[in-house]
């Protein structure tokens, strides 16, 4: 089945130091592979998505991540954190193509340090 | 053009009574999927419905039930609360059905069963 795993539960970094929030993912196929954000009592936004156009996704609020299949990574990074980037983050696969649901790893919380 | 809205946002209820939850997706969406987020499971999808059909299910007892109207408002109800329910109930919404489209989540319905 297909699954992501969430290296890090909790990952903190001091403000304008690089952010690196780990991702590995099993698929017996080319997966779909997305990146959540969660804020406090807020819904789930979308950072960026992979979906086979291009190893290195970019995506919102200068967040990146790079699909490796080598390693079966899809790992988040961001040049320099900001306080406003201290939330839940989710990476997420689709299992079955063509569907709508969504596979969430167990989430990484982010602490930003002033 | 308005977000996914969630109604109600708090619910509080005993074992054994019955709720029902409401999502209106964002306007011209015709795909709803809803989520249960607890803090031991994590994410975990329950079932999404496209055009008033169910399309997926996830591994959730009969007594978690939906429903989609012609306007795409959707309803999910569980029936005989169990203290196990308690959980923050995602709903997301998408244009059209399909692997690589963006789901965009409301703000969630926090149920505490008591």
């Amino acid at each position: 089945a297909q699954s992501v795993t969430q290296l890090d539960s909790h990952v903190s970094v001091s403000e304008g130091t690089p952010v690196l929030l780990r991702c590995n993912y099993s698929s017996s196929y080319s997966p779909s592979l997305f990146w959540y954000v969660q804020h406090p009592n807020k819904g789930l936004q979308l950072l960026l998505k992979y979906t086979s156009a291009a190893t290195l996704v970019k995506g919102i609020n200068g967040f990146e991540a790079e699909f490796k299949k080598s390693e079966t990574s899809f790992h988040l990074t961001k040049p320099s954190a900001h306080m406003s980037d201290a939330a839940e983050y989710f990476c997420v696969v689709i299992p079955i193509q063509g569907a709508q649901k969504l596979v969430f790893g167990q989430g990484t919380r982010l602490t930003i340090n002033p | 053009k308005a977000g996914v809205t969630q109604t109600p946002r708090y619910l509080i209820k005993t074992r054994g009574q019955q709720v029902t939850l409401s999502c209106s997706p964002i306007s011209g969406h015709r795909s709803v999927s809803w989520y249960q987020q607890t803090p031991g499971q994590g994410l975990q999808f329950l079932f999404e419905y496209f055009s008033e059909t169910q399309r997926n299910k996830g591994n959730f007892p009969g007594r978690f039930s939906g429903r989609q109207f012609s306007n795409s408002r959707s309803e999910m109800n569980v029936s005989t609360l169990e203290l196990g329910d308690s959980a923050l109930y995602l709903c997301a919404s998408s244009a059209l059905t399909g692997s690589n489209r963006e789901q965009f989540f409301g703000p969630g319905t926090r149920l505490t069963v008591l």
